[in-house]
């Protein structure tokens, strides 16, 4: 069976600070893996995802991940956090040939001046 | 281009009352999905369709639920005699087959009072 963890569900960090979201999956099968943002009362914005191509995934915003095998991982970095950062970010599991994927319980990013 | 699109967006309804949502899924894409949030969590996946068959449905889609999509392109998820329990944001996906990117809409987030 698949699933996602997401360590910490509140991350705080300064304006211009380093961003790490952190999201270990575990899957019996090769994954494709998704961020996607979600800010109040809205739906689910893809950041990125990962399909078996390059390891590091570079998403919209500045957004990247990394794809580690090894560590069953895929967390979510930003060089320089922005205000407008501040939402709640989901990461996902899924696989060719079964449709739904399998979200993590995510991880609201708060962003201080 | 039109993403998806729910309606309503919100929805107030008494315990035991019958409540229909709405999704139009991005045109030409075949799959559409739907899942459910309740506060604090990530999206649960309930069910999903190929053009107008439903494929799967989660166990967490009761005898209460129903959901259909009788054209292949616009779908909409019923919920008889609803329940406080049920409150939550139920938010609609659509992909192209063969693509495991899954878009999100708005979501219509729902209260049972």
């Amino acid at each position: 069976a698949q699933s996602v963890t997401q360590l910490g569900s509140h991350v705080s960090v300064s304006e211009g600070a380093l961003v790490l979201l952190r999201c270990n999956y575990s899957s019996s099968v090769p994954p494709y893996l998704f961020w996607y943002v979600q800010y109040p009362n809205q739906g689910l914005q893809l950041l990125l995802k990962y399909t078996s191509a390059a390891t590091l995934v570079k998403g919209i915003n500045d957004f990247e991940a990394e794809f580690k095998k090894s560590e069953t991982s895929f967390h979510l970095t930003k060089p320089s956090a922005h205000m407008s950062d501040a939402a709640e970010y989901f990461c996902a599991v899924g696989y060719t040939g079964f449709q739904k994927l399998v979200f993590g319980t995510g991880t609201r990013l708060l962003v201080s001046p | 281009d039109t993403g998806v699109s729910q309606d309503p967006r919100h929805k107030i309804t008494k315990r035991g009352q019958n409540v229909t949502f709405r999704c139009d899924p991005i045109s030409e894409h075949n799959r559409l999905y739907w899942y459910r949030q309740t506060l604090g969590q990530g999206p649960e996946f309930l069910t999903y369709f190929q053009n107008e068959a439903q494929l799967e449905k989660s166990r967490l889609l009761s005898d209460r639920f129903s959901a259909e999509r009788p054209k292949g392109s616009f779908s909409t998820l019923e919920i008889q005699r609803t329940e406080q329990g049920d409150s939550a944001m139920y938010l609609c996906a659509s992909s192209p087959t063969g693509v495991e990117t899954q878009y999100f809409g708005p979501g219509t987030r729902l209260l049972v009072l």
